[in-house]
């Protein structure tokens, strides 16, 4: 069984920094896309990001330049380092599989990032 | 970019009757790369069709999806008091690389 477990989630201060991790199991960890997908309290899914290597990342406009997906496959786990965050990246924050590139295959429950004063 | 939009915002519907959600895209999407998802209130989103028609694991098969190009469609066959939910349809391969509609709710008449 798929299993995708989300942490780290918090209340920050704007410009301020956090860090996501999303452990996994029940699936061969290293030879899926792995990705980010946010949700605004009352909003609709917006993708974040999305890793299949370091040298194969993708990232939302909204995003680029302050957010990092990486992973370490050896511990079968999925970072999404945030920095200089704002309001706006309020959000629960999804973990997903990505199925055959293009889709969303399995999520996790989210984890929740407050971006307050 | 490729903005999706979807039609109705909200639909009440009771147990029973035929759903038809309609997703319409701004650009040309390939019938390869459109998918749906439903989501109930406190879960995370579930994946129910991808390529347009194919149904996930585990989707009954009271969903089923159809379109091409720029119009695009969901169809509840029957509908389950568990199928009153969000519904996302979600494109992949424009700018940006993957963006989801707004989504239409189903909810009880």
């Amino acid at each position: 069984e798929v299993q995708l477990v989300e942490s780290g989630g918090d209340l920050v201060q704007p410009g301020g920094s956090l860090r996501l991790s999303c452990a996994a199991s029940g699936f061969p960890f290293s030879r899926n896309y792995m990705a980010w997908v946010r949700q605004a309290p009352g909003r609709g899914l917006e993708w974040v990001s999305t890793i299949y290597s370091a040298d194969s990342t993708y990232y939302a406009d909204s995003v680029k330049g302050r957010f990092t997906i990486s992973r370490d496959n050896s511990k079968n786990t999925l970072f999404l380092q945030m920095h200089s965050l704002r309001p706006e990246d309020t959000a629960l924050y999804f973990c997903a599989r990505v199925k055959d590139f293009v889709v969303f295959g399995d999520w996790g429950q989210g984890s929740l990032v407050i971006v307050s004063s | 970019e490729i903005v999706l939009t979807q039609s109705p915002g909200t639909l009440s519907l009771s147990p029973g009757e035929r759903a038809t959600l309609s997703c319409r895209a701004s650009q040309s999407v390939s019938s390869k790369y459109l998918a749906w998802y439903q989501q109930k209130p406190g879960q995370a989103p579930r994946l129910l069709i991808f390529g347009t028609s194919s149904r996930a694991t585990g989707i009954p098969d009271r969903f089923s999806g159809s379109g091409s190009g720029t119009d695009f469609t969901l169809t509840i066959s029957r509908l389950e008091p568990e199928d009153f939910a969000i519904y996302y349809c979600q494109q992949y391969g424009g700018s940006p690389l993957f963006s989801f509609g707004p989504g239409t709710k189903v909810d009880i008449k």
